[in-house]
């Protein structure tokens, strides 16, 4: 059975361009999450997709970020215009159930902005 | 607000020892707490868990240990062993509150030594 897959696995931009992360969860998995290292810091909850639904979008930093899902499979995160502070690590985690007690995560993106 | 903290940012231990991985967290709705471990260039990968209701969950040679009246838990490796070398990741959930997002300490990074 395939991992979670991410890409891109880096992507370098400069301030003010537009980026978009891309995310393929385990097939099957209706649960999709969004989380965000920044360096040497805890790894930040963004948001939850149950199918095509945000469940929960409270860990968004502001409306540069968007994410979608379509048709409850791949999800995308948007980010425009980038800024600085929005390097770091971007981890995508999918789980088969709504109480999932463990995500299953993908090796991240890495996204810096100069 | 950081709500689940890892104040030891790494830790050396011998081969063969036992490694103690140190978790704090804040709220009292936190009940369920789980372990991932990392390696470069991938994705945490979840290592076990424990529910509020229990005070010890044992899975080989990890064992996790819940103290609630002290909101602190702990991961124990015994014997460690070099493969162990990683960053450990301490998380929370507040899944009786109807969320399900994660919340994640800085981690650790502990090296066994050969």
């Amino acid at each position: 059975e395939a991992g979670v897959t991410q890409f891109p696995s880096h992507s370098v931009i400069e301030k003010g361009q537009t980026v978009t992360l891309r995310c393929d969860p385990i097939s099957g998995h209706d649960n999709l999450y969004w989380y965000r290292r920044v360096m040497g810091k805890e790894i930040k909850f963004l948001l939850h997709f149950v199918k095509e639904s945000k469940q929960d979008e409270s860990g968004m930093p502001n409306n540069r970020f968007l994410a979608e899902r379509t048709g409850g499979t791949y999800s995308t995160l948007k980010v425009q215009p980038a800024e600085l502070e929005d390097s770091g690590v971007y981890f995508c985690a999918s789980s088969p159930r709504w109480f999932a007690y463990e995500q299953y995560f993908g090796p991240g993106t890495r996204l810096t902005v100069t | 607000d950081q709500q689940v903290k890892q104040n030891s940012p790494s830790l050396s231990v011998q081969e063969g020892r036992i490694s103690i991985l140190n978790c704090d967290y804040t709220n009292s709705m936190f009940d369920y707490f789980l372990w991932y471990k990392k390696y470069p260039a991938e994705g945490p990968t979840f290592l076990i868990s424990i529910s509020s209701i229990k005070d010890k969950n044992e899975d080989g040679r990890f064992t996790v240990f819940l103290n609630k009246s002290a909101k602190h838990l702990s991961l124990h490796i015994v014997p460690s062993q070099p493969g162990d070398s990683a960053v450990y990741f301490c998380a929370a959930s507040a899944l009786g509150t109807g969320a399900n997002n994660l919340f994640f300490g800085t981690g650790t990074r502990l090296t066994v030594i050969p």
